[in-house]
């Protein structure tokens, strides 16, 4: 696609309910990242993908929060039994390569969770 | 660890004049990038500028320019001619190289821009 896209744009949900964030990152990155941004704040990271693989999960605050990514594509973050903290903004971003190598990432335009 | 410091919540500039964003970190790495991102109402990240540590040289993209002192472990942005669409939240962010991904952000500095 044109850009990192992501789903739903927005939502609210009731404490104590699970939650699924979407993610389809620009065709042909392998690598895909998932950050959080809490109000006011700056942006956590919380997990990367490299291809379907995710190496490194210790930045997940909890685990009640778990991240997949199926063909090299579509990333889906997921939070179960939400709490009120998990309201942020969750921002996810795909690269070509590893950006270490020195190439830009790209975010979308997140996900607005709010947990009342 | 690395933090990564914004200093200012808050600044304004008239349309047209220059503005100066600071921000500070704090790494024992010597090897490491630098970005400045903008983030507009619409929530998008969008890469303003990056500065790779081992170039002396400091980086610029039009109006955007940035002043990276190593030592003292200072990257400011400057925005030369502001126009009503700088205005923004802009993050500093540090990634030291090999870190895959993780990019570690400053609090952000809100940019508005008067006409």
């Amino acid at each position: 696609g044109a850009g990192v896209s992501q789903s739903p744009s927005n939502k609210v949900t009731e404490k104590g309910k699970d939650v699924e964030l979407r993610c389809d990152p620009i065709s042909g990155h392998t690598a895909l990242y998932w950050y959080r941004q809490r109000l006011g704040q700056g942006l956590e990271f919380l997990i990367y993908f490299q291809g379907n693989s995710a190496p490194d999960k210790s930045g997940l605050p909890s685990d009640r929060f778990s991240a997949e990514r199926t063909g090299e594509s579509v990333s889906t973050l997921t939070i179960q039994r939400t709490q009120q903290e998990d309201s942020a903004v969750y921002l996810c971003a795909s690269s070509l390569w590893l950006p270490s190598s020195g190439n830009t990432i790209y975010f979308g335009e997140g996900s607005w969770l709010t947990v009342v | 660890a690395q933090t990564v410091t914004q200093s200012q919540p808050e600044m304004s500039v008239q349309e047209a004049e220059t503005v100066t964003l600071s921000c500070t970190y704090d790494t024992s790495e010597s090897n490491y990038y630098l970005f400045w991102y903008k983030q507009p109402p619409s929530r998008q990240m969008i890469l303003v500028i990056r500065q790779e540590a081992y170039k002396q040289q400091n980086a610029t993209e039009n109006r955007f320019s940035v002043n990276f002192q190593k030592a003292a472990k200072s990257f400011s942005l400057k925005i030369s001619d502001s126009q009503l669409g700088d205005t923004a939240m802009y993050f500093c962010a540090f990634m030291r190289v090999g870190s895959q991904g993780n990019l570690i952000f400053g609090k952000g500095t809100k940019l508005s821009v008067k006409p």
